[in-house]
């Protein structure tokens, strides 16, 4: 069946350095993907998304990198900072005929270090 | 702006009860899902309401219902609770007509069965 996953369960970053969080996917007919963070005692957070007619994304500190090739993307968050402490979730997007239903992954968490 | 509102935050029962869950869209949006989230785990689409319909449904047993009022607000209900239905529970708003991945999600509600 279709899935998405995460490589790494935990992400360790230096205050001010770059996080990259990567993400695989099955299903080679997907075609939209989301980032999704979230903190701990809240929803998830929409971050960014990316179409498959594009490869790269970017948005306020963060870039979302899509490898269609290897069915594989990534978020890069620049300077990382302590409020970026979060897990984050890539999702795969709903189909046109059903705009609510995400598939997320299984997420990493992302601890930045002082 | 009134963000997606969701009642209670947490709440304990015991199996075989019957749980019921609340939710009030983001203003301005039509439609609501319902996520289950375990622990350590990323969401997982339970159903979809538009027009008072359930427009989609995710794989979960018919023990897992809803209902969707005029106002747009929302209602999870869970029949004869095993303890694996343990978990946060999720709403996300959207418009239905809207084609977007950026779901508005609220702070869940933590259910916990013994």
């Amino acid at each position: 069946g279709e899935s998405v996953g995460l490589h790494l369960p935990t992400l360790s970053v230096q205050e001010g350095d770059n996080s990259i969080i990567n993400c695989a996917y099955s299903n080679s007919a997907s075609d939209y993907f989301i980032w999704y963070k979230q903190e701990s005692g809240k929803g998830p957070q929409f971050i960014i998304d990316i179409r498959s007619n594009m490869d790269k994304r970017q948005g306020q500190r963060v870039t979302v990198l899509l490898n269609k090739t290897v069915k594989h993307l990534s978020l890069q968050i620049a300077a990382t900072q302590p409020g970026d402490s979060a897990v984050y979730f890539c999702a795969e997007g709903p189909p046109p005929s059903n705009t609510g239903k995400l598939i997320f992954g299984q997420g990493t968490t992302l601890q930045v270090k002082p | 702006d009134a963000g997606v509102t969701q009642s209670p935050t947490h709440l304990i029962k015991t199996r075989g009860q019957q749980v019921t869950l609340r939710c009030s869209p983001k203003s301005g949006h039509d439609t609501v899902s319902w996520y289950q989230q375990a622990l350590g785990q990323g969401p997982q689409f339970i159903f979809q309401y538009y027009e008072e319909e359930e427009r989609q449904r995710g794989n979960f047993p018919d023990r897992f219902s809803g209902h969707q009022f005029p106002n747009y607000s929302s209602e999870l209900n869970v029949n004869a609770l095993l303890l694996g239905d343990s978990a946060l529970y999720l709403c996300a708003s959207s418009m239905y007509r809207i084609y977007t991945g950026e779901l508005f999600f609220g702070e869940g509600s933590r259910l916990t069965v013994l």
